[in-house]
Parts: C-alpha cells; structure tokens; sequence
C-alpha cells in the first residue's frame, strides 16, 4: 500500500508525558500538514511542511507542539507535557504540487490523555 | 477562506440519489468547491471539487450554482459505503492554502 501512514494508530498516555507521532507522506508528495480532529467536529489545520520547511503554524500549535520533518519525508508531531485537552484524533495528509492540491490523508493517530 | 454551510445530517435510502447541499454566499470569484468525505475511522478523503462547470466523476457529480453561492454534491446511487461525514471546502486557486473543514453533512444510509 503506498498511502499515507501514521503510528502509532492509538496512543493512551497520561497527563504530563511527552509523545511523539510520526507519519510517512506518499512518496513522492513534497507536501504535509498535520490536522487535529475532536469528537463531532471536523478536522482543524496544525501545521504545514513543504519538503523539510515549516511554512505555516496554526495558533492550536501551543508552545507544547513541535513539528519536523528533517528530510523532506516522513515527519514527526511532538507534544510535550501531554493535557487532557491534547485528546483526540491527529491526522496527517500530504500532497503533490498541483493546481488542486487535492491532499491524501492518512488514518490518524488516536491521543487519549488520561 | 470564505465560509460554508451545510445541514448537519441527512438520511438516504439504499439505491436512491442523495444530493447533499452547500451553501456559500461569500465565495471570491476564484475560489474552487472541494468536497471530501470522511468514513467512520478514517482519514478524510478527496471526492471532487469545481470552480463554475458541474463536474462528474466516478465517485459522484457536482452541481454548482450559475451564481455560484451554492453547490450540490449528488451520488447517483448511494450505497451502505457511501455513509459518512461529508465536507463542503472553499479552496483558493493556487491549492496551497490547508484545508478549512466545517463540521459536514453525516449521511445516514438506510438499507
């Protein structure tokens, strides 16, 4: 399979800890961003990479969140001093450059902050 | 990105059409309509986007107002699959912008 993919898919962690997500991008796609999703809502933009360059942050990124993608593929979340607040779905998609950017999302990782 | 607006559930029989609506009375006139879905435990997923022209695809069609301030995404046929969350997306012409998700539309597909 050569789609998007993320591990861990579930990750139960308690508050405080530090946990690092990481996800592989389609190959040739030079383009990632990280999406965050809580229950009944849609997904919320994080953050952004094109190849190893960090060009936009959300204001959900809390000094907490760290985001790399050292080179130019798969790239690593970080959240530091986990809260019970960081729960939820964190979802990865990336894209090739194209007119319409359509973006391919992986199946997420599930944060559950006890 | 401009606004969307979208009902949050609808209900479809098995076989039958479903049309699901979008309203988006502050489009630019650059903007292009994405739709993507999402299963239940799934990643969202691309299924079509237009800019003035109704578009078809093998996944569904597009529908899109002269005035462009609202849009329709029809399944022709719509399958147990086809339930999901269904996303109305603004998206400006150079695609470089993240995706602005709404809360959707949750289709319920009735067997």
């Amino acid at each position: 399979d050569t789609g998007v993919s993320q591990d861990p898919r579930h990750k139960i962690t308690k508050r405080g800890q530090n946990v690092t997500f990481r996800c592989d991008p389609i190959s040739e796609h030079n383009r990632l961003y990280w999406y965050r999703q809580t229950l009944g809502q849609g997904p919320e933009f994080l953050t952004y990479f094109q190849n190893e360059a960090q060009l936009e942050k959300s204001r959900l990124l809390s000094d907490r969140f760290s985001a790399e993608r050292p080179k130019g593929s798969f790239s690593t979340l970080e959240i530091q001093r986990t809260e019970q607040g960081d729960s939820a779905m964190y979802l990865c998609a990336s894209s090739f450059r194209a007119f319409y950017n359509e973006q391919f999302f992986g199946p997420g990782t599930r944060l559950t902050v006890l | 990105d401009a606004k969307t607006t979208q009902p949050n559930s609808m209900e479809s029989n098995e076989e039958e059409p479903v049309h699901l609506p979008c309203n988006h009375s502050t489009i630019s006139g650059t903007d292009y309509i994405h739709w993507y879905r999402q299963l239940p435990s799934q990643g969202p997923e691309y299924v079509i986007h237009g800019l003035t022209s109704n578009v078809n695809n093998r996944m569904a069609s597009l529908a899109i107002a002269e005035d462009r301030k609202s849009s329709t995404l029809i399944l022709h046929r719509a399958t147990l699959r086809d339930a999901a969350v269904y996303y109305c997306i603004l998206r400006d012409p150079s695609g470089n912008t993240p995706l602005v998700f709404g809360k959707g539309t949750r289709l319920s597909v009735i067997a």
